[in-house]
């Protein structure tokens, strides 16, 4: 069955400072993946996402991630956070079937200290 | 703005009772899900539907049900509401049913049961 384990639930950094959240995933094939970021009182928008080809993606808003087979992971990167990063992050994954519904983690809530 | 339209924003309600979802997709968009997002369950894939046909279905209770009209909005329909059906429902919607797709949501209505 699929399944992402996001396994920071919080994560509290400075402003400037580089930023990883970390997510794994379970899928039985080629999975697509995804990040999605929530302000608060807000939907779901998405960051970036890979499908195939170079294991590097570039997002909106300097984020980037990088896909590792062999580690199963599809972890979530930014060389330099801002306050306005701060909101909660969600890693999904989908897949290449009769349905494109996403399976996603619990989430990360991100802060950022001045 | 993702183009995604989910009314009510919010409302409140009492246990027992019935409420009725709306949610209008991105234009051009044929494929619809749900997801129900609660503090203890995470973001939980309700159901997709697909020009008008049921095409997935998850964790959604039988007290729940769905549907796609001809016009492609979409109605979540939750009865017999109890206290834990309080969570933020997101509606999402997508040009595809199934393969590599991005995911737009909307900003959710909250439900809060009394």
């Amino acid at each position: 069955a699929q399944s992402v384990t996001q396994p920071d639930i919080h994560i509290t950094v400075s402003e400037g400072a580089s930023l990883e959240l970390r997510c794994n995933y379970s899928y039985g094939a080629t999975p697509y993946l995804f990040w999605y970021v929530q302000s608060p009182g807000q939907g779901l928008q998405l960051l970036l996402k890979y499908f195939s080809g170079d294991t590097l993606v570039q997002g909106i808003k300097g984020f980037e991630a990088e896909f590792k087979r062999s580690q199963s992971s599809f972890n979530l990167r930014k060389p330099s956070v801002h306050w306005s990063d701060a909101a909660e992050y969600f890693c999904a994954v989908g897949g290449s079937g009769a349905t494109n519904k996403l399976i996603f983690g619990t989430g990360t809530l991100l802060a950022v200290q001045p | 703005d993702s183009g995604v339209t989910q009314t009510p924003k919010h409302l409140i309600t009492a246990t027992g009772q019935r409420v009725t979802l709306r949610c209008s997709p991105r234009s051009g968009d044929l494929s619809v899900y749900w997801y129900q997002q609660s503090l203890d369950q995470g973001l939980q894939f309700l159901i997709q539907y697909y020009n008008g046909e049921e095409r997935a279905k998850g964790n959604i209770l039988e007290r729940f049900s769905a549907q796609q009209f001809p016009d492609l909005h979409s109605e979540l329909n939750l009865s017999s509401l109890e206290l834990g059906d309080s969570a933020l429902y997101f509606c999402a919607s997508s040009t595809q049913a199934g393969g590599a797709g991005e995911l737009f949501f909307g900003e959710g209505s909250r439900l809060t049961v009394l």
